[in-house]
Protein backbone atom coordinates (compact mmCIF):
# COMPACT_ATOMS: atom_id res chain seq x y z
CA UNK A 1 0.00 0.00 0.00
CA UNK A 2 1.32 3.45 -1.28
CA UNK A 3 2.39 5.33 1.95
CA UNK A 4 3.77 9.18 2.69
CA UNK A 5 5.45 9.79 6.38
CA UNK A 6 6.02 13.08 7.41
CA UNK A 7 8.61 14.46 10.19
CA UNK A 8 10.11 17.27 11.13
CA UNK A 9 7.58 19.67 12.85
CA UNK A 10 7.39 21.03 16.03
CA UNK A 11 7.73 23.94 17.90
CA UNK A 12 9.44 27.24 16.50
CA UNK A 13 10.45 30.00 17.56
CA UNK A 14 9.51 33.22 14.86
CA UNK A 15 12.82 34.15 12.63
CA UNK A 16 13.62 30.02 13.03
CA UNK A 17 14.38 27.42 10.91
CA UNK A 18 12.69 23.73 10.79
CA UNK A 19 13.32 20.63 7.57
CA UNK A 20 10.29 18.59 7.25
CA UNK A 21 10.67 15.40 5.43
CA UNK A 22 8.39 12.97 3.46
CA UNK A 23 9.26 9.32 3.13
CA UNK A 24 7.71 7.43 0.52
CA UNK A 25 6.76 3.94 0.53
CA UNK A 26 5.36 1.26 -2.06
CA UNK A 27 6.03 3.34 -5.16
CA UNK A 28 8.85 4.76 -7.11
CA UNK A 29 8.98 8.34 -6.03
CA UNK A 30 11.16 8.73 -9.05
CA UNK A 31 8.29 8.46 -11.85
CA UNK A 32 6.37 11.32 -9.46
CA UNK A 33 5.77 14.94 -9.30
CA UNK A 34 5.28 15.76 -5.65
CA UNK A 35 3.76 18.17 -3.63
CA UNK A 36 3.68 20.16 0.18
CA UNK A 37 0.05 21.13 1.13
CA UNK A 38 -0.29 22.75 4.46
CA UNK A 39 -3.47 23.66 6.67
CA UNK A 40 -3.65 26.37 9.72
CA UNK A 41 -5.75 25.62 12.49
CA UNK A 42 -9.33 25.67 11.79
CA UNK A 43 -8.41 27.06 8.19
CA UNK A 44 -8.68 25.69 4.64
CA UNK A 45 -5.77 23.88 2.50
CA UNK A 46 -2.99 25.78 1.11
CA UNK A 47 -0.74 24.52 -1.57
CA UNK A 48 3.05 25.06 -0.38
CA UNK A 49 4.76 24.03 -3.43
CA UNK A 50 6.03 21.36 -5.83
CA UNK A 51 8.58 19.54 -7.62
CA UNK A 52 9.37 17.89 -10.78
CA UNK A 53 10.65 13.94 -11.00
CA UNK A 54 14.28 15.23 -10.84
CA UNK A 55 13.93 17.83 -8.92
CA UNK A 56 15.06 20.51 -11.60
CA UNK A 57 11.34 22.20 -11.64
CA UNK A 58 9.84 23.94 -8.35
CA UNK A 59 7.37 26.20 -7.69
CA UNK A 60 6.06 27.91 -4.60
CA UNK A 61 2.87 29.92 -3.34
CA UNK A 62 4.01 33.59 -2.93
CA UNK A 63 3.50 33.99 0.49
CA UNK A 64 7.07 31.44 1.33
CA UNK A 65 9.28 32.16 -1.91
CA UNK A 66 12.70 32.95 -1.17
CA UNK A 67 11.65 31.17 2.64
CA UNK A 68 10.84 28.17 1.64
CA UNK A 69 12.60 25.25 -0.55
CA UNK A 70 11.59 21.90 -1.51
CA UNK A 71 13.92 19.57 -2.67
CA UNK A 72 13.83 15.67 -3.29
CA UNK A 73 16.11 12.49 -2.70
CA UNK A 74 14.85 10.07 -4.99
CA UNK A 75 17.48 7.45 -4.01
CA UNK A 76 15.93 7.69 -0.55
CA UNK A 77 12.40 7.87 -1.74
CA UNK A 78 12.50 11.04 0.09
CA UNK A 79 10.71 14.51 -0.22
CA UNK A 80 11.92 17.80 1.74
CA UNK A 81 10.92 20.89 2.69
CA UNK A 82 13.16 23.37 4.44
CA UNK A 83 11.41 26.41 6.06
CA UNK A 84 13.77 29.43 7.22
CA UNK A 85 12.37 32.58 8.53
CA UNK A 86 9.57 31.08 9.95
CA UNK A 87 6.74 33.40 10.83
CA UNK A 88 3.50 32.55 13.08
CA UNK A 89 1.33 32.41 10.02
CA UNK A 90 3.70 29.58 8.86
CA UNK A 91 1.44 27.69 11.26
CA UNK A 92 0.24 24.37 9.87
CA UNK A 93 0.17 21.13 9.12
CA UNK A 94 2.27 20.31 6.70
CA UNK A 95 0.94 17.63 3.91
CA UNK A 96 2.94 16.02 1.47
CA UNK A 97 1.77 14.51 -1.67
CA UNK A 98 1.64 12.57 -4.56
CA UNK A 99 0.86 13.96 -7.83
CA UNK A 100 -1.38 11.64 -9.85
CA UNK A 101 0.21 10.76 -12.87
CA UNK A 102 -1.31 12.33 -15.63
CA UNK A 103 -0.33 15.82 -15.47
CA UNK A 104 -2.27 18.68 -13.71
CA UNK A 105 -4.79 15.95 -11.92
CA UNK A 106 -4.43 16.45 -8.51
CA UNK A 107 -3.00 14.91 -5.69
CA UNK A 108 -4.37 10.78 -4.81
CA UNK A 109 -1.92 10.14 -1.85
CA UNK A 110 -1.35 12.20 0.87
CA UNK A 111 0.89 12.08 4.04
CA UNK A 112 -1.28 12.12 7.92
CA UNK A 113 1.00 15.27 8.45
CA UNK A 114 3.16 17.05 10.95
CA UNK A 115 2.19 20.31 12.97
CA UNK A 116 4.33 23.14 12.35
CA UNK A 117 3.59 25.65 15.51
CA UNK A 118 5.97 29.04 15.39
CA UNK A 119 5.42 30.66 18.43
CA UNK A 120 7.42 32.59 21.09
CA UNK B 1 -2.73 33.92 -8.58
CA UNK B 2 -5.79 32.48 -9.90
CA UNK B 3 -8.61 32.48 -6.98
CA UNK B 4 -10.89 29.93 -6.37
CA UNK B 5 -14.40 30.74 -4.86
CA UNK B 6 -16.63 27.81 -3.44
CA UNK B 7 -20.40 28.56 -2.53
CA UNK B 8 -22.09 27.72 -0.36
CA UNK B 9 -19.13 27.83 2.54
CA UNK B 10 -22.03 25.34 4.36
CA UNK B 11 -24.87 23.61 4.01
CA UNK B 12 -27.17 21.13 5.75
CA UNK B 13 -28.29 18.07 4.36
CA UNK B 14 -30.45 15.05 5.23
CA UNK B 15 -28.42 11.09 3.89
CA UNK B 16 -30.52 10.44 0.73
CA UNK B 17 -30.77 14.40 -0.50
CA UNK B 18 -29.37 15.48 -3.74
CA UNK B 19 -26.27 18.17 -2.59
CA UNK B 20 -24.27 20.23 -5.36
CA UNK B 21 -21.58 22.64 -4.35
CA UNK B 22 -19.97 25.27 -6.93
CA UNK B 23 -16.63 26.24 -7.57
CA UNK B 24 -15.94 29.44 -9.70
CA UNK B 25 -12.21 30.41 -10.92
CA UNK B 26 -11.12 34.48 -11.34
CA UNK B 27 -10.16 32.86 -14.57
CA UNK B 28 -10.41 30.37 -16.85
CA UNK B 29 -8.70 27.24 -16.14
CA UNK B 30 -9.70 25.13 -18.83
CA UNK B 31 -10.74 21.31 -17.20
CA UNK B 32 -7.97 21.42 -14.63
CA UNK B 33 -10.11 21.69 -11.73
CA UNK B 34 -10.03 18.87 -8.67
CA UNK B 35 -12.46 18.15 -6.15
CA UNK B 36 -11.42 16.72 -2.18
CA UNK B 37 -12.79 15.68 0.72
CA UNK B 38 -11.39 16.12 4.20
CA UNK B 39 -13.02 14.74 7.64
CA UNK B 40 -11.86 16.52 10.90
CA UNK B 41 -8.02 15.07 11.58
CA UNK B 42 -7.62 13.45 8.52
CA UNK B 43 -5.76 14.21 5.29
CA UNK B 44 -7.66 15.05 2.10
CA UNK B 45 -8.73 12.48 0.00
CA UNK B 46 -9.25 13.18 -4.29
CA UNK B 47 -12.77 12.79 -5.40
CA UNK B 48 -12.28 13.77 -8.96
CA UNK B 49 -9.63 15.06 -10.87
CA UNK B 50 -9.70 17.29 -14.25
CA UNK B 51 -13.74 18.28 -13.68
CA UNK B 52 -15.52 14.93 -14.00
CA UNK B 53 -13.00 12.11 -13.85
CA UNK B 54 -13.75 9.67 -10.97
CA UNK B 55 -10.54 8.89 -8.56
CA UNK B 56 -10.23 5.21 -8.16
CA UNK B 57 -12.15 3.59 -5.39
CA UNK B 58 -14.39 6.63 -4.78
CA UNK B 59 -18.35 6.36 -5.03
CA UNK B 60 -20.08 6.87 -8.18
CA UNK B 61 -22.78 8.84 -6.22
CA UNK B 62 -20.07 11.30 -7.07
CA UNK B 63 -19.67 13.51 -9.86
CA UNK B 64 -17.91 16.74 -11.51
CA UNK B 65 -19.23 19.00 -14.49
CA UNK B 66 -18.08 22.11 -15.57
CA UNK B 67 -15.52 23.81 -17.86
CA UNK B 68 -13.59 27.47 -18.49
CA UNK B 69 -14.59 28.82 -14.99
CA UNK B 70 -17.64 27.92 -13.54
CA UNK B 71 -17.75 23.80 -11.76
CA UNK B 72 -19.88 21.81 -10.07
CA UNK B 73 -19.62 18.70 -7.40
CA UNK B 74 -22.83 16.85 -7.32
CA UNK B 75 -23.59 13.94 -4.73
CA UNK B 76 -26.66 12.29 -5.80
CA UNK B 77 -27.49 10.79 -2.61
CA UNK B 78 -26.19 11.76 0.77
CA UNK B 79 -24.85 8.94 2.53
CA UNK B 80 -23.49 9.24 6.43
CA UNK B 81 -19.71 9.32 5.61
CA UNK B 82 -20.38 12.18 3.54
CA UNK B 83 -20.01 14.63 5.90
CA UNK B 84 -17.32 16.17 5.68
CA UNK B 85 -15.51 19.36 4.05
CA UNK B 86 -14.95 19.12 0.57
CA UNK B 87 -12.33 21.97 -1.37
CA UNK B 88 -12.02 22.47 -4.96
CA UNK B 89 -8.30 23.10 -6.39
CA UNK B 90 -7.13 24.36 -9.54
CA UNK B 91 -3.92 22.64 -11.21
CA UNK B 92 -4.10 24.64 -14.39
CA UNK B 93 -1.21 26.80 -13.13
CA UNK B 94 1.50 27.15 -10.42
CA UNK B 95 0.46 28.61 -7.64
CA UNK B 96 -2.14 25.65 -7.50
CA UNK B 97 -5.40 27.28 -5.53
CA UNK B 98 -7.70 25.82 -3.20
CA UNK B 99 -11.39 27.13 -2.78
CA UNK B 100 -12.06 28.17 0.90
CA UNK B 101 -14.10 25.06 1.19
CA UNK B 102 -17.80 23.68 2.10
CA UNK B 103 -18.98 21.95 5.04
CA UNK B 104 -21.40 19.43 4.50
CA UNK B 105 -23.49 19.03 7.73
CA UNK B 106 -25.90 17.29 9.34
CA UNK B 107 -29.69 18.71 8.79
Amino acid sequence: EVQLVESGGGLVQPGGSLRLSCVASEFTLSNYWMSWVRQAPGKGLEWVANINLGGGEKYYVDSVKGRFTISRDNAKNSLYLQMNSLRAEDTAVYYCARDKPKPRAGCDYWGQGTLVTVSS
Amino acid sequence: DIQMTQSPSSLSASVGDRVTITCRASQSINSYLNWYQQKPGKAPCLLIYTTSNLQSGVPSRFSGSGSGTDFTLTISSLQPEDFATYYCQQSYTSPQTFGQGTKVEFK
